[in-house]
């Protein structure tokens, strides 16, 4: 199964950019890279997903490498409610055996 | 917008006792799942459904049950609980069945077994 590998933490100071990377060398060619974060005692919440392209919304855009082997996350202006730990995840749909693999996570802190 | 709600949000179990951890959503998603997600660790999926009278094993199912009898409702049964099942659980869902649609996800329900 695909699997992603994030670092366990970074800092950010409030207002700057934050780039959080993600790897994913085994990713297949039809995962989609999907990040999701979370706040402290609530649930999972979704930011931004993509196949090959990069990715803009509201929240972040996603910067997906040439080879896929590799993504990051970026969130342009850093706020205090930015805080949480990031999850890059596979959306992996493999003979119709969802095999869902959440990362490790970063745990992003963000400095005022 | 309700969204995801899972009920109850807080539950303390002694070992080998049975309990129901309800999910209903109101957005008319085909896909639902559950996940447990351990004190420092990442979400692991224990089951998904597709569609009502559809349900499938995730990485780790073993001692939970599901049923899908509805669009809207998916819950999960510990058949005899056992302190290994303390965790967190998150119950998600998403239009369609296509592996690219957002994950909606509920506030959690924090099981302890004693």
């Amino acid at each position: 199964d695909a699997k992603t590998t994030q670092p366990n933490s970074m800092e950010s100071n409030e207002e700057e950019p934050v780039h959080l990377p993600c790897n994913h060398s085994t990713i297949s060619g039809t995962d989609y890279i999907h990040w999701y974060r979370q706040l402290p005692s609530q649930g999972p919440e979704y930011v931004i997903h993509g196949l090959t392209s990069n990715v803009n919304n509201r929240m972040a855009s996603l910067a997906i490498a040439e080879d896929r082997k590799s993504s990051t996350l970026i969130l342009h202006r850093a706020t205090l409610r930015d805080a949480a730990v990031y999850y890059c995840i596979l959306r992996d749909w493999d003979f119709g055996n969802e095999k869902l693999t959440f990362g490790t996570g970063t745990r992003l802190t963000i400095i005022p | 917008n309700a969204g995801v709600t899972q009920t109850p949000k807080f539950q303390v179990l002694k070992t080998g006792q049975s309990m129901t951890l309800q999910c209903a959503q109101d957005m008319n998603h085909e896909y639902m799942s559950w996940y447990r997600q351990d004190p420092g660790m990442g979400l692991r999926l224990i089951h998904y459904s597709v569609g009502a009278g559809i349900t499938d094993q995730g990485e780790v199912p073993n001692g939970y049950n599901v049923s899908r009898s509805t669009t809207e409702d998916f819950p999960l049964r510990l058949l005899s609980a056992a302190p290994s099942q303390t965790s967190v659980y998150f119950c998600a869902s998403s239009p369609g069945t296509s592996y690219t649609g957002e994950l909606f996800f509920g506030e959690g329900s924090r099981l302890t077994v004693l």
